[in-house]
């Protein structure tokens, strides 16, 4: 079973459009979070919510919106997509905040490239 | 599979020290990148230092330089002339080149005034 999905795994689309990335994590995981991985293969985070709700909320253009319809599920919402918004995706989970189960798991990426 | 193991849930160590973190991986792969990550109270993910498998070199960055062994499959951290400022939990990260992401299980580290 997989422990952190996300989909879709490739997403191909022109300046302008808007897109959604899904993420679903079956560990039970209060905590999620979305990165971007530039190309140095750093991970730069963007959000977090705990229980669903947002508790990291880098600065990242607001063209880009978090949801989270429950604790399982983190999407990620991106409007009017620009060149540069083209990157490898990371959705992660982690168990409890404050502990030290605070590990993540990450889901498999979403490369999205920008046309 | 590949793991990352980090084997020192705490540690602590006086301002203006040096400490050092360890973290071992395993993996059968010969091309992919180790990453020490700093998750301060705030909970936000900062990247301390990034190695490259290929490199012999082992990386540093100001106070921040790593002990790479890449026979030993072992990726020290170690700090120096520590700084309250870098009181955090401390993970350990192995990608691959297929953006394979596995996270050690952190290590707390507390400084001392």
């Amino acid at each position: 079973d997989t422990a952190v999905s996300q989909t879709p795994k490739y997403l191909v689309t022109q300046m302008g459009n808007d897109k959604s990335i899904k993420c679903e994590q079956n560990l039970g995981h209060d905590t999620m979070y979305w990165y971007k991985q530039d190309s140095k293969k750093f991970l730069k985070i963007m959000f977090s919510y705990n229980n669903k709700e947002l508790i990291i909320n880098e600065t990242v253009p607001n063209r880009f919106s978090p949801k989270s319809p429950d604790k399982a599920h983190l999407n990620l919402h991106i409007n009017s997509l620009e060149l540069g918004d083209s990157a490898v995706y990371f959705c992660a989970s982690s168990p409890k905040m404050g502990t030290r189960e605070e590990t993540q798991y990450f889901g498999p990426g979403t490369r999205l490239l920008v046309l | 599979a590949q793991t990352v193991t980090q084997s020192q849930p705490e540690m602590s160590v006086q301002e203006a020290e040096t400490v050092t973190l360890s973290c071992t991986y395993d993996t059968s792969e010969s091309d992919y990148y180790l990453f020490w990550y700093k998750q301060p109270p705030s909970r936000q993910m900062i990247l301390v230092i990034r190695q490259e498998a290929y490199k012999q070199q082992n990386a540093t960055e100001n106070r921040f330089s790593v002990n790479f062994q890449k026979a030993a499959k072992s990726f020290s951290l170690k700090i120096s002339d520590s700084q309250l400022g870098d009181a955090a939990m401390y993970f350990c990260a192995y990608t691959n080149r297929d953006d394979k992401i596995i996270f050690g299980k952190g290590t707390r580290l507390h400084i001392l005034p």
